[in-house]
């Protein structure tokens, strides 16, 4: 079962960031926190993954508290491509087989 | 951009038959997983196989579910005799580091 928990939907306005969040309250020392995303019904796409430090890249941003039990994807100029289901994983660094186990994640609509 | 390619995109077979889905990972991958998503519901792991042998398996992957690397670009999925509730998107993957997994853009097996 996913170790985390997201809204199921959030709305956001063209241009404006938009702000994912993610409960992972029980999350271990050695699990990393990845989001991956799915437009419409296409492969998930890798966005970003971190540990326990704030991570950028040039698809998004992710901050995670310091007790490493939430996190936040953030998209900062989100646009009509980015309506998409986000997903937020945790998985051990470590994993010999790097299985990944998808929720339900969050419905990003990006609206003009 | 190196990409993992997957076909057929849409197969359609009788309940019973045989069928081999095919996918090209990214050429220096090492990793190569096996995803589904019936329609409506969350993307669930089948298979993961590393150094010609699987590695992990879910228990949605029975005895009629086989993996192969038949030579060194190809990692098929074959399913011995199709039920109506293999219906789905299938989707492969593959990585090289410990932290990105590259989807495919899926192959949809409709059982008929």
């Amino acid at each position: 079962d996913a170790k985390t928990t997201q809204p199921p939907s959030m709305d956001c306005a063209e241009g404006r960031a938009a702000n994912l969040p993610c409960n992972h309250s029980t999350i271990s020392g050695n699990e990393y926190v990845y989001w991956y995303r799915q437009i419409h019904s296409q492969g998930p796409q890798y966005i970003i993954h971190g540990l326990k430090n704030n991570e950028t890249n040039e698809m998004a941003s992710l901050i995670i508290t310091e007790d490493r039990k939430s996190s936040t994807l953030i998209l900062p100029h989100a646009t009509l491509r980015d309506t998409a289901v986000y997903y937020c994983i945790v998985r051990p660094g470590s994993s010999n087989t790097g299985k990944l186990i998808f929720g339900q994640g969050t419905t990003l609509q990006v609206k003009p | 951009e190196p990409e993992v390619t997957q076909t057929p995109s849409h197969q359609v077979t009788q309940m019973g038959q045989e069928v081999i889905l095919r996918c090209v990972p990214i050429s220096n991958h090492l990793y190569f997983y096996w995803y589904r998503q019936i329609l409506g519901q969350k993307v669930e792991f089948l298979v993961s196989f590393y150094n010609n042998e699987i590695s992990e398996k879910s228990e949605i992957f029975d005895d009629q579910f086989s993996v192969e690397r038949p030579d060194g670009s190809n990692f098929t999925l074959k399913i011995r005799s199709t039920k109506l509730e293999d219906s789905a998107m299938y989707f492969c993957a593959s990585r090289i580091s410990m932290y990105e997994q590259y989807f495919g853009p899926g192959t949809r097996l409709t059982v008929t």
